[in-house]
This record gives structure tokens, sequence and C-alpha cells, in this order.
């Protein structure tokens, strides 16, 4: 079985500020971990995956995340945010379209 | 290279009645999954198609139905509409389907309001 905790459902930052969404996964084999972003009103838009090659993955925007085994955690990290990265977040554990499993999402808001 | 296209993008329907919504994969994906979004539920998968053959189906009842072209485009269709039906409908195309590490590209959805 495989599940997939986002551990904030909502995260607020100052402009600039490092951001930090937690994400905690469960799976009985080696998964695909995503995370996605999705504006209001929009479809949601790739920003990294994992699939077993280096544990370090980095993304679009700036964003990277670390695969870390022995925590089971794939967290988003951004050294500075900006305006523009206001939105929902979703990590997501994957075996195949149909076994993929969405986390609850994890809203960032950015104080200017 | 053009993404994922759904359309309508927004639609209103009452109660009991159908509705058809369409997705247009990138040009060479062969796998169209769709998802349900709600506010109380997230994310829920409904069914994928892969070479015109449905592969698997999430636990919605049978008003939920899709089908998939020749040309990778799909359709899905809700039947006797009810209120908790209303929700964004998203699309996604990936390059083959039932592997894990192959990256579903997603589209904008239709947002479907029912009264």
């Amino acid at each position: 079985a495989q599940s997939v905790t986002q551990l904030d459902s909502h995260v607020s930052v100052s402009e600039g500020t490092p951001v930090l969404l937690r994400c905690n996964y469960s799976s009985s084999y080696s998964p695909s971990l995503f995370w996605y972003v999705q504006h209001p009103n929009k479809g949601l838009q790739l920003l990294l995956k994992y699939t077993s090659a280096a544990t370090l993955v980095k993304g679009i925007n700036g964003f990277e995340a670390e695969f870390k085994k022995s925590e089971t955690s794939f967290h988003l990290t951004k050294p500075s945010a900006h305006m523009s990265d206001a939105a929902e977040y979703f990590c997501v554990v994957s075996r195949s379209a149909s076994k993929i499993i969405f986390g609850s999402g994890t809203r960032l808001s950015i104080r200017p | 290279k053009a993404g994922v296209t759904q359309t309508p993008r927004y639609l209103i329907k009452t109660r009991g009645q159908q509705v058809t919504l369409s997705c247009s994969p990138i040009s060479g994906h062969r796998s169209v999954s769709w998802y349900q979004q709600t506010p109380g539920q997230g994310l829920q998968f409904l069914f994928e198609y892969f070479s015109e053959t449905q592969r698997n189906k999430g636990n919605f009842p049978g008003r939920f139905s899709g089908r998939q072209f020749s040309n990778s485009r799909s359709e899905m269709n809700v039947s006797t509409l009810e209120l908790g039906d209303s929700a964004l409908y998203l699309c996604a195309s990936s390059l083959v389907a039932g592997d894990s590490t192959d990256t579903q590209y997603f589209g904008p959805g239709t947002r479907l309001t029912v009264l």
C-alpha cells in the first residue's frame, strides 16, 4: 500500500525568505515521487520528480526536493520565495496512473 | 509542443442532465487519465485510457464513463448529474501507461457546476 501526507495545510512566508513544504510518504516498493503546483483555476504543473536516480532533485522556478528514504520524506524547498510562488502544492506518490496518490495539498502564501 | 487541452473550461448543468467533457493529449502521448478535484475529497482518480482501452477505473459510480479515440483524444461522460458532481475535472496525458516514472501532464481542467 502507498500513502502520502503533506504535513502542513497552509504555509505563509515573507517574500525573499526560504520555503519548506513537507511531505512524508509510505510505500511498500521503491516509489516515484512528484511535486505539482496548482495556481488558482489552473491545472497542475509539474515542478519536479524523483525516480530513483539522484536523491536531490532540481525542478523549475528554483525549487528542489530531497528524497530521504530513512525518513520517508520528500520535502520541497526554495531558497527565496517570490510572490508568484503563491499557489497550492501537491506531493504525489505514483506506481502508475491508476495507482497515483495525491497529498491533500499545501497552500503557500507569500507576504510582501 | 502544445499542452493538454480541455473543453469546455466551464460548464453549468442542472441535476439529472448529462455532460460530456473533452480532452486532447499532448501530441504523441497515448495514455489519458481523468481526475476529479473537490475541496472535500481532493484529487481522485477516475479512469485511465491507453490505445482506446480503459486500463483502470477508480471508485466512482457507473454514471461516470469515458472513451478514447484512435487519435488519443478522450471524452468523459457523466449521466444523471448530482449536486455532488460539481468539481474541477482534470485530464492528464503521458507517453505510456502503467509506468510509475512516466510524467503526467495536466490540462487546465473543466469546472463543472451542477445546480
